[in-house]
């Protein structure tokens, strides 16, 4: 029930295309939902992050969906750039618990020029 | 305003031989957390410290053991190093209710 499944595992993508990343948990009560992104050699930084009282949460190029029904969520990346070429980590917490925040497994997004 | 502070960057270690792990955070977070990274499995959580003084298990902690010396550091040992230690470790800290922040990590390699 801790779970977050993460798919794909592996994405490329043109230049100037469409990127997306699916994920989907089963704890409803989870409450928080981030998405991470990591360079090589360096640690996750927050991209993006939405909470289950909306369906949608847009920043300039980075979309997250949420459909609470089905306990999904995506990250969706428009007009993607090379610089874009990183992994991704989606993941859920619960706000008002200091405790641990589970991680899907990454997916390694490669742009090409 | 340095953020997660990992030590060491880089360690090869000989199987058996112990070592630890140093993170320390200047944001004055309460919960802080040690992950592994290997490729194809994200980011599996070893142990994490809800507060100054509490520790858990988290997914994947045998062969580990952890210090919450204090609010700023939380430190991950290896007793007996074992290959299949060899990973990335990342050390986070985070406030309640918002993301974690995390170190740039120690790349472990035992032989």
């Amino acid at each position: 029930q801790q779970q977050v499944k993460q798919s794909p595992q592996s994405l490329i993508v043109q230049k100037g295309g469409i990127s997306i990343i699916n994920c989907a948990y089963e704890n409803t009560a989870f409450d928080y939902f981030p998405w991470y992104q990591q360079f090589p050699g360096k640690g996750p930084a927050l991209l993006i992050a939405i909470r289950p009282d909306v369906s949608e949460k847009k920043e300039g190029r980075f979309t997250i969906s949420f459909n609470k029904s089905a306990k999904q969520f995506s990250l969706h990346i428009m007009d993607s750039q090379p610089g874009d070429s990183a992994t991704y980590f989606c993941a859920a917490s619960i706000r008002s618990s200091a405790s641990k925040i589970i991680f899907g497994s990454g997916t390694r997004l490669s742009i090409r020029p | 305003n340095a953020g997660v502070t990992q030590t060491p960057k880089f360690q090869v270690l000989k199987t058996g031989q112990s070592m630890t792990l140093q993170c320390a955070q200047d944001m004055n977070h309460n919960s802080m957390y040690w992950y592994r990274q290997d490729p194809g499995m994200g980011l599996r959580l070893i142990y994490y410290s809800a507060s100054e003084g509490t520790t858990d298990k988290g997914e994947v902690p045998n062969g580990y053991n952890v210090s919450r010396l204090n609010k700023r550091e939380f430190s991950l040992r290896l007793e007996s190093a074992a290959p299949s230690q060899t990973s990335v470790y990342f050390c986070a800290s985070r406030p309640l209710g918002t993301e974690a922040f995390f170190g740039q990590g120690t790349r472990l390699t035992v032989v």
